[in-house]
């Protein structure tokens, strides 16, 4: 079946730096990443969507400056966030897809920020 | 955009009730899936019901594609079912990525 694999589960960073999750696909090929934040008492926004082959696209209030995105192969993508505050810190969610299939979404990365 | 609006925001039951949970959205959706976001956030997809009704053990969805609505029903409830439950649209013109609503938070006690 189709799997997504998100990692850390769970990470702690000091205010101003900077830290990197990633997103496996596994039984399928995501062709493309949806990336989300779950911000504290909120719903879950989107940041960006990547598709293979095209421009990843920013959602307002998302830069790439903050939140670079690499999406090199059909089965991998990584965020980071870059220069952490903490207004940044929630749920990060990754979810992914073949072609226009139903997205398949990892159980996210909890990002804490001191 | 799209908008999704669910209902009751938060929802408090016995256990062995009955839970109804709602789900509005602006737009025609053509895809439409319930998750179950765990207390310590982990996010489990339920089901994925863009048009008519779906049955997984205790969990029914019912969507309505016309009325731009979903239901989810869980039948005798128990402790384990506490946490929120969120639910996401994909609309036809959209590029596939799901709008969630802000989620309905059930209890239930002993």
């Amino acid at each position: 079946g189709a799997l997504v694999y998100q990692y850390p589960r769970r990470t702690i960073c000091k205010s101003g730096t900077s830290m990197r999750m990633e997103c496996q696909a596994v039984g399928f090929q995501a062709t493309s990443v949806a990336w989300y934040r779950q911000s504290p008492q909120k719903t879950f926004e989107l940041i960006a969507l990547s598709t293979v082959n095209s421009a990843i696209k920013y959602e307002q209030n998302f830069t790439q400056e903050k939140f670079p995105i690499s999406h090199p192969n059909l089965s991998f993508s990584s965020m980071t966030v870059l220069n952490a505050y903490l207004e940044d810190r929630g749920l990060y969610l990754c979810g992914a897809r073949a072609g226009t299939e139903t997205l398949y979404f990892g159980s996210g990365t909890r990002l804490t920020v001191l | 955009g799209q908008q999704v609006q669910q209902s009751p925001a938060s929802l408090v039951l016995q256990e062995g009730e009955n839970a109804e949970l709602q789900c509005n959205f602006s737009s025609t959706a053509t895809q439409l899936q319930w998750f179950y976001q765990s207390p310590g956030g982990s996010l489990v997809s339920l089901l994925s019901n863009p048009s008519g009704t779906k049955h997984t053990g205790r969990l029914t969805s019912t969507t309505v594609t016309k009325e731009r609505r979903s239901s989810l029903h869980i039948s005798s409830s128990q402790t384990t079912d506490s946490g929120t439950y969120l639910c996401a649209t994909t609309t036809s013109g959209g590029n596939y990525k799901p709008t969630f609503g802000k989620g309905t938070s059930l209890v239930v006690h002993p």
